[in-house]
């Protein structure tokens, strides 16, 4: 498999808490995307990083990404109930997207 | 922002049956995937099609598998025939530059059901 096995966990929270998300992965990729699936939908992407940017951020969030270690993480600031999703990360391989299994993030109202 | 349509949203078949499921890409975006998920399961690639082709395939794209995309219209996923094991959500998704180095824009999947 492209990913580790903590990339698949549930996390639940209340909502204007902050929340981290991470994922490793096994083999060699120049970007890193996050994407979020909300019940229902298809995926939608949330940030792009590359291999040459340590951290991207975009609104609420932050995305980081450690070469050295294959690793990339996704946190949200200040969450609302509306995050509420299942939430990806992928690195392209040739002319696919490969995808963790995914956390699936409830935000409580 | 750019949207893609997938029609239909669901469908239910016998076994053995054949059934397209079809794509709406992005009007500029060259490039068309498939995509399999199941229930609570990752989602897997299938398939990439470019200028008529099939650029690359995974080991899930089963002969019985097929797509086209005839004179710009829809890029369609045709299942002949279909097994049990079929029974996913289907997602298609487009972009304007090779892989994933940009933003691949997902439609919001066909349900079908294989009986």
């Amino acid at each position: 498999s492209q990913w580790g096995e903590e990339n698949l966990q549930a996390l639940s929270i209340q909502e204007g808490e902050d929340v981290t998300m991470n994922c490793s992965y096994k083999t060699y990729t120049t970007v890193v995307q996050w994407y979020r699936q909300k019940s229902g939908k298809g995926p939608a992407q949330l940030i792009l990083i590359r291999s040459n940017e340590r951290e991207k951020r975009s609104g609420r969030l932050r995305a980081t990404l450690d070469t050295s270690s294959q690793s990339s993480s996704l946190s949200i600031t200040g969450t609302l109930a509306t995050d509420t999703a299942v939430y990806f990360c992928a690195t392209n391989m040739g002319y696919k997207l490969t995808f963790g299994t995914g956390t699936s993030l409830l935000v409580d109202p | 922002g750019p949207k893609v349509l997938q029609i239909p949203s669901h469908q239910i078949i016998d076994m053995g049956q054949m059934v397209t499921l079809n794509c709406d890409p992005v009007s500029n975006h060259l490039y068309f995937y498939w995509y399999k998920q199941i229930l609570g399961q990752q989602m897997e690639f299938l398939v990439n099609f470019y200028n008529g082709k099939v650029m690359e395939k995974s080991k899930l794209f089963k002969d019985q598998f097929s797509v086209e995309r005839p004179d710009g219209s829809y890029f369609t996923l045709k299942i002949q025939p279909t097994a049990l094991e079929d029974s996913a959500v289907y997602f298609c998704a487009s972009s304007s530059l090779t892989g994933g180095r940009d933003t691949q824009y997902f439609g919001p999947g066909t349900r079908l059901l294989v009986l």
